[in-house]
């Protein structure tokens, strides 16, 4: 079974400031890694995901998460956060047999003007 | 192009009431799959259904049941409701045959008070 944890409940930043949002799983087969984010009063959008490849992955508004296979890790990171980047971030893990996906508990990222 | 719908938006109940949740999933999507988010915590998978039957299931009891239609819409049936039942619950649709690797559009999700 795997699981995931993610270290931080609330991030708060200021605008134009890095980030970084923490995301370790655990599990003792290969996996598929995923970052979905909630902005409020709406569903679930999935932001990147690593399949296979490289360990390095983009979204089209300025995120990137790192594969860490050693260290068991998705970090997400971005280097300057916008106000509109407000919003709940979930990890999600999923083994490369299975079809379902195993959530952490979500990082509230809070940008501050 | 509709994304995944969900019915109701709200819902109240009483315990050991039974509830069912509709959910159409986006167009072009043969895939269903549901999750329980209770407050401050992450989406936890209940089930999923592909070809009108339940193809993996979660760590939920035999009070949650599920159904898929010809159309690919599907219900989420509670039974004999606990409090413990209060959550979000979201709908994801895929269009991979149930295969992880796509893409789930998820709903806007069905909010469930059980007083």
């Amino acid at each position: 079974a795997q699981s995931v944890t993610q270290l931080d409940s609330q991030v708060p930043v200021f605008e134009e400031a890095p980030v970084e949002l923490r995301c370790n799983y655990s599990s003792s087969v290969s996996v598929y890694l995923f970052w979905y984010v909630q902005y409020p009063n709406q569903g679930l959008q999935l932001l990147l995901k690593y399949l296979s490849g490289s360990t390095l992955v983009e979204s089209i508004n300025g995120f990137e998460a790192e594969f860490n296979k050693s260290q068991t890790s998705f970090h997400l990171r971005k280097p300057s956060v916008h106000i509109s980047d407000t919003a709940e971030y979930f990890c999600a893990v999923s083994d490369q047999g299975g079809n379902k996906l195993v959530f952490g508990a979500g990082t509230i990222l809070r940008v501050k003007s | 192009d509709a994304g995944v719908t969900q019915s109701p938006t709200h819902l109240i109940k009483t315990r050991g009431q039974q509830v069912t949740l509709r959910c159409s999933p986006k167009s072009g999507h043969d895939t269903v799959s549901w999750y329980q988010q209770a407050l401050g915590q992450g989406p936890q998978f209940i089930f999923q259904y592909y070809e009108e039957e339940e193809r993996q299931r979660g760590n939920f009891p035999d009070r949650f049941s599920g159904h898929q239609f010809p159309n690919y819409s599907s219900e989420l049936n509670v039974n004999a409701l606990l409090l413990g039942d209060s959550a979000l619950y979201l709908c994801a649709s895929s269009g991979g045959q149930a295969r992880v690797t796509d893409t789930q559009y998820f709903g806007p999700g069905t909010r469930l008070t059980v007083l």
